[in-house]
């Protein structure tokens, strides 16, 4: 298994803001990846986090917005910029330890309301 | 991508089995069958996964078809704990459809 620690885990902030959400697990992990789930919606996968390298990004999501770090096999930041109402939702951080087949763990989730 | 189809909410009572059913008549080969859960207010958590066989875990069951075109997850005994949102998930984890996508899911209630 893997435990996953997300930071925040709610916050409230003023459009045009920036906020930054950590996510460490406690254990080295090969996949990261990060979700958004808007209000009554289902997951929607935002990019896989590189360790290394720059992170790949969804159709729809671009790296202005949505910075991704990952400086390590067990850290992750996802940094939502210049925030609008609409980016009001929760934000998943998601980690496997690879590609054969393997389980899925999820974080709590921070739940973002942008005001 | 291969999608799946599932129905938009069930209704069941403690104590009683649930059979959650999912539609994939476009699934390939290599395709896995996986499927998750999200309780209330918590990120998603893995339930099970198969190819081909009826696979069974402490959570549940998952009888796939012969022609592997639907499976259904079977919780042998509901609890007010196993109330959630249920997403079955096509997963090609060799191929590039190796990432997890979400559909709209099922929405199990259990009544006490």
């Amino acid at each position: 298994s893997a435990v996953i620690s997300q930071k925040p885990s709610r916050d409230i902030c003023q459009r045009g803001t920036s906020l930054t959400i950590q996510c460490q697990v406690d254990s080295q992990v090969t996949m990261m990846f990060w979700y958004r789930q808007q209000p009554g919606q289902s997951l929607t996968l935002i990019a896989t986090a590189n360790q290394g390298s720059e992170a790949t990004y969804e159709s729809g999501f671009v790296i202005d917005k949505f910075p991704i770090s990952r400086p390590n096999l067990t850290f992750s930041t996802l940094t939502v910029s210049n925030m609008s109402p609409e980016d009001s939702s929760i934000y998943l951080c998601s980690v496997e330890r690879g590609r054969q087949n393997t389980e899925a763990f999820f974080g709590q989730g921070t739940r973002l309301t942008v005001v | 991508d291969a999608k799946t189809t599932q129905p938009n909410s069930m209704e069941s009572n403690e104590e009683e089995p649930v059979h959650l059913p999912c539609n994939h008549s476009t699934i390939s080969g290599t395709d896995y069958i996986h499927w998750y859960r999200q309780l209330p207010s918590q990120g998603p958590e893995y339930v099970i996964h198969g190819l081909t066989s009826n696979v069974n875990n402490r959570m549940a069951s998952l009888a796939i078809a012969e022609d592997r075109k639907s499976s259904t997850l079977i919780l042998h005994r509901a609890t007010l704990r196993d109330a959630a949102v249920y997403y079955c998930i096509l997963r090609d984890v060799g191929g590039s459809n190796y990432k997890l996508t979400f559909g709209k899911g099922t929405l199990l209630t259990v009544n006490p």
